[in-house]
């Protein structure tokens, strides 16, 4: 089945720096790739998705880039700011069902 | 506008017991999915309901299961409860189409001792 690697575990950066964080993916036929934010205690929020006909996608601090080929997509965070301190999830899904997360990334931004 | 609500918020069970788990998904969705999310860990999918018929299936026993009802909302059962299902129970829904954007709840978290 559908596997789903996410790195790095753990990423502090500075306020104002970018944060990247990756993932690849075992399926080739995966055509849908979300990234949650999740802060402690609360629920998974949907901040941004990509699918497979589209190669990267902005919105405002946030992009994602896909790499069907290498079956990688990443998550770039510019000008961080301390409110987007929480924990990053990716997933992968086949026609938009059964979504395969990540393991997570605590990204931690200091002032 | 209410988002997906899910009962109970908190629970305290012991092993071997059963439990209810309820959700009511978005407003105009008609599919709902569970997934359990242990500690430090990413949800995993448990299954999806559609029509009232369960559509997919994760990798749970049958322990876990599940249903829908006509008005689209949901109950997940787990029976025979053991420490490790210990987590947050998380219901999603979605609309039927090509859209795709799950709305999570904010889960049922489960203790079991």
């Amino acid at each position: 089945g559908e596997n789903v690697e996410q790195h790095p575990s753990t990423l502090s950066v500075q306020e104002g720096d970018s944060a990247v964080i990756k993932c690849t993916y075992s399926d080739s036929a995966s055509n849908y790739f979300p990234w949650y934010k999740q802060e402690l205690g609360k629920r998974p929020q949907l901040i941004i998705d990509i699918r497979s006909n589209v190669g990267e996608k902005k919105d405002q601090r946030i992009a994602v880039t896909l790499n069907k080929t290498a079956k990688h997509f990443s998550l770039h965070i510019t000008e961080t700011q301390p409110e987007d301190s929480a924990v990053y999830f990716c997933a992968a899904s086949k026609g938009f069902q059964k979504l395969v997360f990540g393991t997570g990334t605590r990204l931690l931004v200091s002032p | 506008d209410a988002g997906v609500t899910q009962s109970p918020t908190h629970l305290i069970k012991t092993r071997g017991q059963q439990v209810t788990l309820r959700c009511s998904p978005k407003s105009g969705h008609d599919t709902v999915s569970w997934y359990q999310q242990a500690l430090g860990q990413g949800p995993q999918f448990i299954f999806q309901y559609y029509e009232e018929e369960e559509r997919q299936r994760g990798n749970f026993p049958d322990r876990f299961s599940g249903h829908q009802f006509p008005n689209y909302s949901s109950e997940l059962n787990v029976n025979a409860l053991l420490l490790g299902d210990s987590a947050l129970y998380l219901c999603a829904s979605s609309w039927d189409s090509t859209t795709g954007e799950l709305f999570f709840g904010e889960g049922s978290r489960l203790t079991v001792l």
